[in-house]
């Protein structure tokens, strides 16, 4: 049972370089969320995604995109990285709907130079 | 601005000490609270969670956390603990029931033999 995946574990990006984030879940889960996490941040949040076919914005959505491309997938990409996006972005799903536990993947540690 | 709020940033304690977490919240009105677990290179998991009905919930790993209403309150208590929850925790809080969850900025324990 995998739970939520994510890849890639590990990104290294020069300034100006564009990537995607890959999350699948295989829970069957309806509602998808990406978190980044920094030092004495906490998580916030950067999109949402409650049900396929919807997207919302976050806490910090300036400089990411993301796209629900089926129920299983949701994917967050930065079009141009800043030094200021590096981070560990989490993705994880919930069943019940937004306001419910979450389950979370293991992490992407991105560094932006 | 509402928000969560985690008081101690990192706490030090020995085995076998009791240990209890503050976490206060902003919200008004009806909210869903939880307290997730971060172990040292992982991913968030659940603790335990609190919905409605009895303001002490028990979860796992011998954690419990109490709801004050009146005081805006989320605490997490463990009456012994082990080198083992040497971790980061975070509570969260779904403002409004269905709105994504929003997350403390954590606090780091440390647990010495």
């Amino acid at each position: 049972n995998a739970g939520v995946t994510q890849t890639p574990k590990f990104q290294v990006l020069k300034t100006g370089q564009s990537m995607t984030l890959q999350c699948a879940q295989d829970m069957n889960h309806n509602s998808m969320y990406w978190y980044r996490q920094d030092p004495g941040m906490g998580l916030r949040l950067i999109y949402y995604s409650a049900s396929e076919g919807t997207t919302d914005k976050g806490e910090v959505p300036n400089g990411y995109n993301v796209s629900r491309l089926n129920k299983r997938e949701f994917s967050l990409r930065l079009e141009s990285a800043a030094p200021s996006q590096t981070s560990v972005y989490f993705c994880a799903s919930s069943e019940r709907g937004v306001g419910y536990g979450y389950t979370f993947g293991s992490g992407t540690r991105l560094t932006v130079v | 601005a509402q928000s969560v709020s985690q008081h101690n940033h990192h706490v030090i304690l020995s085995e076998a000490a009791s240990l209890e977490l503050g976490c206060n919240y902003s919200y008004g009105g009806t909210v869903n609270l939880f307290w997730y677990v971060q172990y040292p290179g992982q991913h968030l998991q659940l603790l335990l969670k609190y919905f409605s009905g009895d303001p002490l919930v028990k979860g796992i790993k011998g954690f419990e956390a109490e709801f004050i209403k009146s005081k805006f309150s989320f605490n997490l208590r463990k009456p012994s603990v082990q080198w083992s929850d040497t971790a980061e925790y975070f509570c969260a809080v779904s403002p409004f029931l269905h709105t994504p969850l929003v997350f403390g900025k954590g606090t780091r324990l440390s647990v010495i033999a």
